[in-house]
Protein backbone atom coordinates (compact mmCIF):
# COMPACT_ATOMS: atom_id res chain seq x y z
CA UNK A 1 0.00 0.00 0.00
CA UNK A 2 1.37 3.44 -0.67
CA UNK A 3 2.16 6.15 2.12
CA UNK A 4 3.81 9.20 2.54
CA UNK A 5 5.98 10.48 5.47
CA UNK A 6 6.07 14.30 6.27
CA UNK A 7 9.52 14.69 8.56
CA UNK A 8 9.10 17.49 10.71
CA UNK A 9 5.40 18.30 12.31
CA UNK A 10 6.40 21.91 12.54
CA UNK A 11 8.80 23.47 10.92
CA UNK A 12 10.37 27.11 11.63
CA UNK A 13 12.65 29.69 9.57
CA UNK A 14 13.19 33.19 9.71
CA UNK A 15 12.13 35.78 6.63
CA UNK A 16 14.74 35.65 4.22
CA UNK A 17 16.21 32.18 5.05
CA UNK A 18 15.50 28.49 2.67
CA UNK A 19 12.77 26.70 3.10
CA UNK A 20 12.56 22.60 3.46
CA UNK A 21 9.76 20.77 3.80
CA UNK A 22 10.43 16.73 3.80
CA UNK A 23 8.38 14.29 2.06
CA UNK A 24 8.82 10.62 1.63
CA UNK A 25 7.19 8.07 -0.31
CA UNK A 26 6.17 4.19 -0.08
CA UNK A 27 5.30 2.79 -3.73
CA UNK A 28 6.27 -0.14 -5.60
CA UNK A 29 5.75 2.21 -8.62
CA UNK A 30 6.70 5.31 -8.45
CA UNK A 31 3.07 7.24 -8.16
CA UNK A 32 2.26 10.92 -9.12
CA UNK A 33 3.13 13.57 -6.35
CA UNK A 34 1.67 16.85 -5.31
CA UNK A 35 2.26 19.28 -2.76
CA UNK A 36 -0.59 21.54 -1.15
CA UNK A 37 -1.02 24.45 0.77
CA UNK A 38 -3.39 25.07 3.46
CA UNK A 39 -3.82 28.70 4.44
CA UNK A 40 -5.95 28.75 8.14
CA UNK A 41 -9.55 28.48 7.16
CA UNK A 42 -9.36 28.05 3.65
CA UNK A 43 -9.43 25.54 1.29
CA UNK A 44 -6.45 23.16 0.29
CA UNK A 45 -4.71 24.93 -2.64
CA UNK A 46 -1.83 22.61 -5.27
CA UNK A 47 1.42 24.15 -4.97
CA UNK A 48 2.87 21.76 -7.80
CA UNK A 49 2.75 18.72 -9.12
CA UNK A 50 5.33 15.86 -10.60
CA UNK A 51 3.73 13.13 -12.98
CA UNK A 52 6.31 12.77 -15.87
CA UNK A 53 8.99 14.75 -17.34
CA UNK A 54 11.40 17.38 -15.57
CA UNK A 55 12.02 15.72 -11.96
CA UNK A 56 12.28 19.08 -11.07
CA UNK A 57 9.09 21.09 -10.77
CA UNK A 58 8.45 24.51 -10.18
CA UNK A 59 5.55 25.61 -8.68
CA UNK A 60 3.19 28.91 -7.50
CA UNK A 61 5.01 31.35 -5.16
CA UNK A 62 8.13 30.19 -5.82
CA UNK A 63 8.30 27.15 -4.72
CA UNK A 64 9.91 23.65 -6.17
CA UNK A 65 10.08 20.28 -5.57
CA UNK A 66 12.80 17.89 -7.05
CA UNK A 67 11.68 13.98 -7.81
CA UNK A 68 14.34 11.45 -6.42
CA UNK A 69 13.20 8.08 -7.42
CA UNK A 70 16.45 6.59 -5.68
CA UNK A 71 15.80 8.35 -2.48
CA UNK A 72 11.84 7.98 -2.88
CA UNK A 73 11.75 11.21 -2.14
CA UNK A 74 9.97 14.84 -3.16
CA UNK A 75 11.09 17.42 -0.96
CA UNK A 76 9.78 20.78 -1.16
CA UNK A 77 11.98 24.05 -1.17
CA UNK A 78 11.77 27.99 -1.44
CA UNK A 79 14.99 30.13 -1.72
CA UNK A 80 13.88 32.45 0.79
CA UNK A 81 10.59 32.49 3.03
CA UNK A 82 7.88 35.40 3.40
CA UNK A 83 5.72 36.11 6.19
CA UNK A 84 2.85 35.01 4.08
CA UNK A 85 4.23 31.69 3.36
CA UNK A 86 3.33 30.43 6.68
CA UNK A 87 0.40 27.62 6.40
CA UNK A 88 -0.09 23.94 6.72
CA UNK A 89 1.69 22.06 3.49
CA UNK A 90 0.50 18.33 2.78
CA UNK A 91 2.52 16.40 0.49
CA UNK A 92 0.16 13.35 -1.56
CA UNK A 93 0.54 10.93 -3.89
CA UNK A 94 -1.63 9.06 -6.33
CA UNK A 95 -1.30 5.63 -7.79
CA UNK A 96 -1.04 5.57 -11.27
CA UNK A 97 -3.45 2.67 -12.23
CA UNK A 98 -5.81 4.75 -9.91
CA UNK A 99 -8.54 7.29 -11.20
CA UNK A 100 -7.77 10.32 -8.46
CA UNK A 101 -7.45 9.07 -5.04
CA UNK A 102 -5.05 10.94 -3.21
CA UNK A 103 -2.90 9.58 -0.04
CA UNK A 104 -1.66 12.63 1.93
CA UNK A 105 0.82 12.68 4.11
CA UNK A 106 0.53 13.81 7.98
CA UNK A 107 1.36 17.82 7.36
CA UNK A 108 3.59 19.98 8.39
CA UNK A 109 3.19 23.55 9.86
CA UNK A 110 5.79 26.43 8.42
CA UNK A 111 6.29 29.16 10.80
CA UNK A 112 7.80 32.24 9.50
CA UNK A 113 9.45 34.93 11.94
CA UNK A 114 10.56 38.11 11.31
CA UNK B 1 -15.46 31.38 -12.02
CA UNK B 2 -16.88 30.00 -9.08
CA UNK B 3 -15.00 27.40 -7.25
CA UNK B 4 -16.15 24.44 -5.13
CA UNK B 5 -18.30 25.36 -2.91
CA UNK B 6 -19.64 23.56 0.60
CA UNK B 7 -22.52 23.81 2.93
CA UNK B 8 -22.80 24.15 5.72
CA UNK B 9 -19.57 25.23 6.70
CA UNK B 10 -19.89 24.33 10.57
CA UNK B 11 -22.27 21.57 11.82
CA UNK B 12 -22.95 21.03 15.21
CA UNK B 13 -25.11 17.92 16.20
CA UNK B 14 -25.60 15.12 19.19
CA UNK B 15 -24.71 11.74 19.33
CA UNK B 16 -26.77 9.32 17.30
CA UNK B 17 -28.04 12.00 14.73
CA UNK B 18 -28.23 11.93 10.98
CA UNK B 19 -26.23 14.68 8.86
CA UNK B 20 -26.11 15.66 5.45
CA UNK B 21 -23.33 17.72 4.01
CA UNK B 22 -23.56 19.06 0.24
CA UNK B 23 -20.66 19.35 -1.95
CA UNK B 24 -21.29 21.94 -5.25
CA UNK B 25 -18.60 20.78 -8.18
CA UNK B 26 -16.98 23.46 -10.18
CA UNK B 27 -19.49 23.79 -13.54
CA UNK B 28 -18.35 20.67 -15.56
CA UNK B 29 -16.48 18.60 -13.26
CA UNK B 30 -17.37 15.36 -13.49
CA UNK B 31 -15.38 13.83 -11.38
CA UNK B 32 -16.18 14.54 -7.60
CA UNK B 33 -13.80 13.40 -4.38
CA UNK B 34 -14.69 13.47 -0.49
CA UNK B 35 -11.78 13.61 1.91
CA UNK B 36 -11.93 13.49 5.84
CA UNK B 37 -9.46 15.60 7.40
CA UNK B 38 -9.35 15.15 11.35
CA UNK B 39 -7.29 17.50 13.70
CA UNK B 40 -3.76 17.36 13.14
CA UNK B 41 -3.94 14.86 10.06
CA UNK B 42 -3.68 14.86 6.73
CA UNK B 43 -7.49 14.67 4.34
CA UNK B 44 -8.46 10.72 4.58
CA UNK B 45 -9.68 10.02 0.91
CA UNK B 46 -13.32 8.55 1.50
CA UNK B 47 -14.92 8.27 -2.22
CA UNK B 48 -14.67 9.56 -5.70
CA UNK B 49 -17.78 9.47 -8.23
CA UNK B 50 -17.48 9.85 -12.15
CA UNK B 51 -20.30 10.93 -12.94
CA UNK B 52 -23.60 9.55 -10.87
CA UNK B 53 -21.46 6.83 -10.17
CA UNK B 54 -19.24 5.82 -6.82
CA UNK B 55 -16.19 4.65 -9.21
CA UNK B 56 -14.36 3.84 -5.76
CA UNK B 57 -15.69 4.31 -2.30
CA UNK B 58 -12.81 1.93 -0.45
CA UNK B 59 -12.39 4.67 1.86
CA UNK B 60 -16.11 5.22 3.72
CA UNK B 61 -14.97 3.52 7.12
CA UNK B 62 -18.54 1.88 8.19
CA UNK B 63 -22.10 1.41 6.62
CA UNK B 64 -23.27 4.79 8.50
CA UNK B 65 -21.67 6.65 5.88
CA UNK B 66 -22.66 6.89 2.46
CA UNK B 67 -23.18 9.80 -0.72
CA UNK B 68 -24.91 10.28 -3.58
CA UNK B 69 -24.70 12.22 -6.53
CA UNK B 70 -27.70 11.85 -8.33
CA UNK B 71 -27.54 14.18 -11.08
CA UNK B 72 -23.56 14.05 -11.79
CA UNK B 73 -23.13 17.46 -10.31
CA UNK B 74 -24.29 18.52 -6.85
CA UNK B 75 -23.09 15.53 -4.21
CA UNK B 76 -24.29 15.13 -0.69
CA UNK B 77 -22.72 13.04 1.73
CA UNK B 78 -24.42 11.71 4.39
CA UNK B 79 -24.01 10.25 8.16
CA UNK B 80 -26.43 7.93 10.06
CA UNK B 81 -25.88 7.36 13.66
CA UNK B 82 -23.29 10.23 14.05
CA UNK B 83 -20.50 9.41 16.56
CA UNK B 84 -17.98 11.94 18.60
CA UNK B 85 -15.55 10.38 16.45
CA UNK B 86 -16.94 11.23 13.12
CA UNK B 87 -15.73 15.00 14.02
CA UNK B 88 -13.72 16.51 11.72
CA UNK B 89 -13.44 18.88 8.35
CA UNK B 90 -15.05 17.28 5.53
CA UNK B 91 -13.70 18.13 2.28
CA UNK B 92 -14.54 18.24 -1.00
CA UNK B 93 -13.08 18.64 -4.33
CA UNK B 94 -13.81 18.18 -8.07
CA UNK B 95 -12.14 17.73 -11.11
CA UNK B 96 -12.23 17.16 -15.20
CA UNK B 97 -12.50 13.59 -15.71
CA UNK B 98 -9.37 14.21 -17.98
CA UNK B 99 -7.28 16.15 -15.38
CA UNK B 100 -7.36 13.73 -12.07
CA UNK B 101 -4.27 15.31 -10.97
CA UNK B 102 -5.69 18.89 -10.47
CA UNK B 103 -8.08 18.71 -8.01
CA UNK B 104 -9.76 22.03 -7.18
CA UNK B 105 -10.81 21.76 -3.19
CA UNK B 106 -13.75 23.63 -1.19
CA UNK B 107 -13.65 25.10 2.27
CA UNK B 108 -14.75 22.70 3.87
CA UNK B 109 -17.58 21.25 6.51
CA UNK B 110 -16.38 21.27 9.91
CA UNK B 111 -18.44 18.71 11.66
CA UNK B 112 -18.95 18.50 15.33
CA UNK B 113 -20.29 15.64 17.40
CA UNK B 114 -21.38 16.45 20.85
Amino acid sequence: AQSVTQLGSHVSVSEGALVLLRCNYSSSVPPYLFWYVQYPNQGLQLLLKYTTGATLVKGINGFEAEFKKSETSFHLTKPSAHMSDAAEYFCAVRDRSNTGKLIFGQGTTLQVKP
Amino acid sequence: GAGVSQTPSNKVTEKGKYVELRCDPISGHTALYWYRQSLGQGPEFLIYFQGTGAADDSGLPNDRFFAVRPEGSVSTLKIQRTERGDSAVYLCASSLQSSPDTQYFGPGTRLTVL
